[in-house]
């Protein structure tokens, strides 16, 4: 069986572009993650899905990002007018369901030049 | 507040030698606990969790945690590291209340000396 798997593993990128993040989650999961990890840092939760909804946008950081999922599968993070500060791993995990575990997929790493 | 403190930012220990690696949390709720391990360009891995029951949990590559609520601990050991052991482990807790949003640690880089 597969595991969370995302797209592209890098991206750079120049300051004031738009990017999009994919993350395919694991088959039958219906929660589904996003996470910023800074250099050196810690994860940092952004947005959490169950099914299609979004009921916690609570951790992105500004009106630029924005997130979707479709068909109860892939997920798509988009950061408008990228800033320096974005550069970032992003990572998207999967869960069956409400409270269990999460798995990880390998991350993007975004670099805004 | 709801947190999670890892007070140890990098620790050095001989292969051979055992190993513990702090955890602390504020929680509100009942919480589930987690460590994760990320090694050089891997994703995370799941090493155990904590959800109820027995408050010493087995997990993967010889690791163990004990739960002691009266501490709002879970320190992670393990009996005799090997070189493979050296990565970032991140501690992390939830709630069932609040399990879309789980807090995660800062992170432990563990280094493994000959």
């Amino acid at each position: 069986g597969a595991g969370v798997s995302q797209s592209p593993s890098n991206k750079v990128t120049e300051k004031g572009k738009d990017v999009e993040l994919r993350c395919d989650p694991i088959s039958g999961h219906t929660a589904l993650y996003w996470y910023r990890q800074s250099l050196g840092q810690g994860l940092e939760f952004l947005i959490y899905f169950q099914g299609n909804s979004a009921p916690d946008k609570s951790g992105l950081p500004s009106d630029r990002f924005s997130a979707e999922r479709t068909g109860g599968s892939v997920s798509t993070l988009t950061i408008q007018r990228t800033q320096q500060e974005d550069s970032a791993v992003y990572l998207c995990a999967s869960s069956l369901g409400y409270s269990d575990t999460q798995y990880f997929g390998p991350g993007t790493r975004l670099t805004v030049l | 507040a709801q947190s999670v403190t890892q007070p140890d930012i990098h620790i050095t220990v001989s292969e051979g030698a055992s190993l513990e690696l702090r955890c602390n949390y504020s929680y509100g709720a009942t919480p589930y606990l987690f460590w994760y391990v990320q090694s050089p360009g891997q994703g995370l891995q799941l090493l155990l969790k904590y959800f109820s029951g027995d408050t010493l949990v087995q997990g993967i590559k010889g690791f163990e945690a004990e739960f002691k609520r009266s501490q709002s601990s879970f320190n992670l050991r393990k009996p005799s590291v090997h070189w493979s052991d050296a990565a970032e482990y991140f501690c992390a807790v939830g709630s069932y209340s609040s399990a879309s949003k789980i807090i995660f640690g800062s992170g432990t880089r563990l280094s493994i000396r000959p």
